[in-house]
Formats: structure tokens, sequence, C-alpha cells
């Protein structure tokens, strides 16, 4: 049974550039939210994608966008990279509005320098 | 915006002694749920209140939903090393139903 996969796991980008981050769900759930964790702190939400469709945002600039494609899988994508915008970037799917908890992936670790 | 505080940020503990952590929302939830991050790792969902005064028990581990839906606590009795992790809360609200995470509780369990 397959959980989240994120993709990839370590990142080093430069000030200015862009990134784009990978996540597949699990087997069974068909939405997918992002959250970013700053060292120290707790899971920040970034946006949520269910039908392919952004369904809410966190506080989060333009910078941040994201897609959903039709086999639940989700990019998230961060554009004019910030040193601020280092951190642990987390996938997290569940089935449904609802869904009982999320599972998480391990995580994309990316460093702006 | 909705938001979930939690306390205490660190906790040391000596092994065999209990440990409480103690969220709040500024908002009615939906519910709540729980996850454990070790040192690491990615958070690993533990469970999910729903009910007002809700309690449940996952072996040396005690969650409590208030009867308000805006508090939660999670207790567990004789730590052991294992315990060693930071403790989320998350609290579920809103038309969408967003998950919104407290700061967490990064217990320490001394041998």
């Amino acid at each position: 049974d397959a959980g989240v996969t994120q993709s990839p796991t370590h990142l080093i980008k430069t000030r200015g550039q862009q990134v784009t981050l990978r996540c597949s769900p699990k087997s069974g759930h068909d939405t997918v939210s992002w959250y970013q964790q700053a060292l120290g702190q707790g899971p920040q939400f970034i946006f949520q994608y269910y039908e392919e469709e952004e369904r809410q945002r966190g506080n989060f600039p333009d910078r941040f966008s994201g897609h959903q494609f039709p086999n639940y899988s989700s990019e998230l994508n961060v554009n004019a990279l910030l040193l601020g915008d280092s951190a642990l970037y987390l996938c997290a799917s569940s089935y449904g509005a609802l869904g009982y908890g999320y599972t998480f992936g391990s995580g994309t670790r990316l460093t702006v320098v | 915006g909705q938001q979930v505080m939690q306390i205490p940020q660190y906790q040391h503990v000596q092994e065999g002694e209990d440990f409480t952590t103690y969220c709040n929302s500024s908002t009615t939830l939906s519910n709540i749920q729980w996850y454990k991050q070790r040192p690491g790792g990615h958070p690993v969902f533990l469970i999910q209140l729903v009910k007002s005064g809700e309690v449940k028990k996952q072996k040396r581990l005690t969650f409590q939903f208030g009867e308000a839906k805006k508090n939660s606590s999670l207790h567990i009795t004789a730590t052991q090393t294992t315990d060693v992790g930071t403790y989320f809360c998350a609290g579920q609200s809103g038309g969408y139903q967003k998950v919104t995470f407290g700061i967490g509780t990064k217990l320490q369990v001394i041998p």
C-alpha cells in the first residue's frame, strides 16, 4: 500500500530561481494539501487541491502556485525564491472534505542560497 | 483567521513520568487531530476527535476534546524513550474544512 510520495527529497536553489515539487497521494485519496514547515515550527497551510482545483489557500503570496492532475497527483511551484522560502515542504493527502486525518509524505527539504 | 495555540512548547520529563500537552483554538472546531513527528521525520496521524467531550485512549495515550469543541489535550502516562518527538494538534473547521496546526510540543524523555 503506497503512502504519500514526494520528490525530490532535497533541493538547493539560488535566490530568484523557480522550483517545482511533486507529490503522489496515498492510493484511494483524492485531496492533496501542501504545508510549509520552518525549523521548530508547526506546518503552515499553503493550499489544498481537490478535483484539480485549488479549493482553499493559506496566507502565502502568489509566488506559490500549484496544480492537481487527473490522477490526483500534485505539484507545488514557487517562483522568485527568497531565502525565507527555505523550509520542509510537506504534502498531505486525504479522502474527501472530512478525510479521517492526513497522511503526510516525507517532505522536500528546500534550501535557498 | 483560525488560530491554534499549543502549550507548552517544550517539555523535558524523566522516563516514567507523565506528560500533557494542551491545545486551544480561537474558533469552534469540527474536529481535532493529533500528530507525532519524530526528529527528522514527518507528521504521523495519531487520532481524530469529533464529538464534544470525547475521550479516546491508545495504550498510554489519552486524548480529550473539550465540551465547547475549542480545546483539547493529549496525556501520556509513564513516558518511554520511544515517546520522544513533537506532538502537534491540528484543528479542522471552515467551509472546506481547512486543517490548522499548532506550533507543537517537543517532548524529550530523559532515561
